[in-house]
């Protein structure tokens, strides 16, 4: 059974500062995914990584997939209230499999 | 932008009643996918639909749970006698064939099973 653990699994930081949350697992997945949840509402993609090492920027979210496949990591510098919520990683292991979801990190961002 | 639909937004039934969930996905998405999310709980896969055939499945769905590309745009899934226990957010997922795995997913329908 492939498992995705996220941490920390909630976070209450100032707004201005910078965090980053990881999502590790001990498989090996094709793609991963960084999904935002708003209570009540359905996961919206942020981002996929696909390639060991291959880093992506959606403005000030820094998503990073490691060497090997098996983690992933989310930094956020200057985070803002906005940024408050949910955040999701997903794994596929194949090109249209299913996803493996970790339980996710819920961020306060405090202004 | 194209988005993934589906409806009711929210449904509360009778233990034992069957209950049809829909979506529509992205049009020109090829793969399309459930999955729940039981309150507190991680998503979960269910089951994934390709060229009108189910590719894969979850323990979790049963002879209970039927899915179906009745028409070119909706995808439906079927609970024939709902259990309390499947009271969740219900989620239907959709992507394209890009040679990797990219799934949009839909705002969720709630069913309440009492």
């Amino acid at each position: 059974t492939q498992l995705l653990e996220q941490s920390p699994q909630f976070l209450s930081i100032q707004e201005g500062e910078n965090l980053t949350v990881y999502c590790n697992s001990s498989s090996v997945f094709s793609s991963l995914q960084w999904y935002r949840q708003e209570p009540g509402e359905g996961p919206v993609l942020l981002v996929t990584v696909v390639t060991g090492g291959e880093v992506k920027k959606l403005k000030r979210l820094t998503f990073q997939f490691g060497d090997a496949r098996k983690d992933s990591s989310l930094h956020i510098t200057a985070a803002q209230p906005g940024d408050t919520g949910l955040y999701l990683c997903a794994g596929g292991t194949g090109a249209n499999s299913k996803l493996t979801f970790g339980k996710g990190i819920t961020l306060s961002v405090r202004p | 932008e194209p988005e993934v639909t589906q409806t009711p937004s929210h449904q509360v039934t009778q233990m034992g009643q069957e209950v049809i969930l829909r979506c529509v996905p992205i049009s020109n998405h090829l793969y399309f996918y459930w999955y729940r999310q039981i309150l507190g709980q991680k998503v979960e896969f269910l089951v994934s639909f390709y060229n009108n055939e189910i590719s894969e499945k979850s323990e979790i769905f049963d002879d209970q749970f039927s899915v179906e590309r009745p028409d070119g745009s909706n995808f439906t899934l079927k609970i024939r006698s709902t259990k309390l226990e499947d009271s969740a957010m219900y989620f239907c997922a959709s992507s394209e064939d890009l040679g990797y795995n990219e799934q949009f997913f839909g705002p969720g329908t709630r069913l309440t099973v009492l």
